[in-house]
């Protein structure tokens, strides 16, 4: 499994982006990028995967460069209901249905 | 459609005591997962299951049982609990067996051992 590197946490005030980089030097060419998301008091909920350049859903937006070494976590506009412990996952596609949580980046957003 | 549910939400126990955590889901989903998060730390998985009738070892087995009779059920039991098992547990499911198809979870029961 590739390990992953992100920062402990992070603050923002309302309404600004949010960006969340994670470093995964020794990713696969197998292996996808996921983003969980943890509130307070409440199980993981997935938010995002990709495999390559840029995913964007209606929670998040993913860019992934070329060499696939590092991924960035874009939250727009973010609202005091963001703030949540954000998990980012290096997942094989092709094996192992484990995942593997590490500390995560805790995101507090400020009013 | 209620997802991944877990009973009870909250327990405490007294060392050597034994309890069942209840976990349900009802999504039809083949797998199904038990994870512990001690606090400031990721998730840990202790069992899962492949599924009816099949269960195996996580990360960190020790002191847990499991069991998984029926398909939308899956049972994690302390036989006789420690300090140490003080802690968040959740529950989870997906359909595929792969670790790229997102796993839903419980709401999480809080467990303290005296």
């Amino acid at each position: 499994l590739a390990k992953t590197t992100q920062p402990i946490s992070m603050d923002s005030y309302e309404g600004q982006e949010v960006n969340i980089t994670c470093s995964h030097n020794n990713i696969a060419t197998n292996d996808y990028i996921t983003w969980y998301q943890q509130f307070p008091s409440q199980g993981p909920r997935f938010i995002i995967q990709g495999y390559k350049t840029k995913v964007t859903n209606e929670v998040a937006s993913l860019f992934i460069p070329a060499d696939r070494k590092s991924s960035t976590l874009s939250l727009p506009r973010v609202s005091l209901s963001d703030t949540a412990v954000y998990y980012c996952l290096v997942l094989s596609g092709a094996g192992s249905y484990q995942l593997t949580f590490g500390k995560g980046t805790k995101l507090s957003v400020i009013p | 459609n209620a997802g991944v549910t877990q009973t009870p939400k909250f327990r405490v126990l007294k060392t050597g005591q034994s309890m069942t955590l209840l976990c349900a889901q009802d999504m039809n989903h083949e797998y199904m997962y038990w994870y512990r998060q001690d606090p400031g730390m990721g998730l840990r998985l202790i069992h899962y299951s492949v599924g009816e009738g099949t269960t195996a070892k996580g990360e960190v087995p020790d002191g847990y049982n499991v069991s998984r009779l029926k398909k939308q059920n899956f049972l994690l039991g302390l036989e006789s609990a420690a300090p140490s098992q003080t802690s968040v547990y959740f529950c989870a499911s997906n359909r595929r067996g792969v670790s790229t198809d997102t796993q839903y979870f419980g709401p999480g029961t809080r467990l303290t051992v005296l």
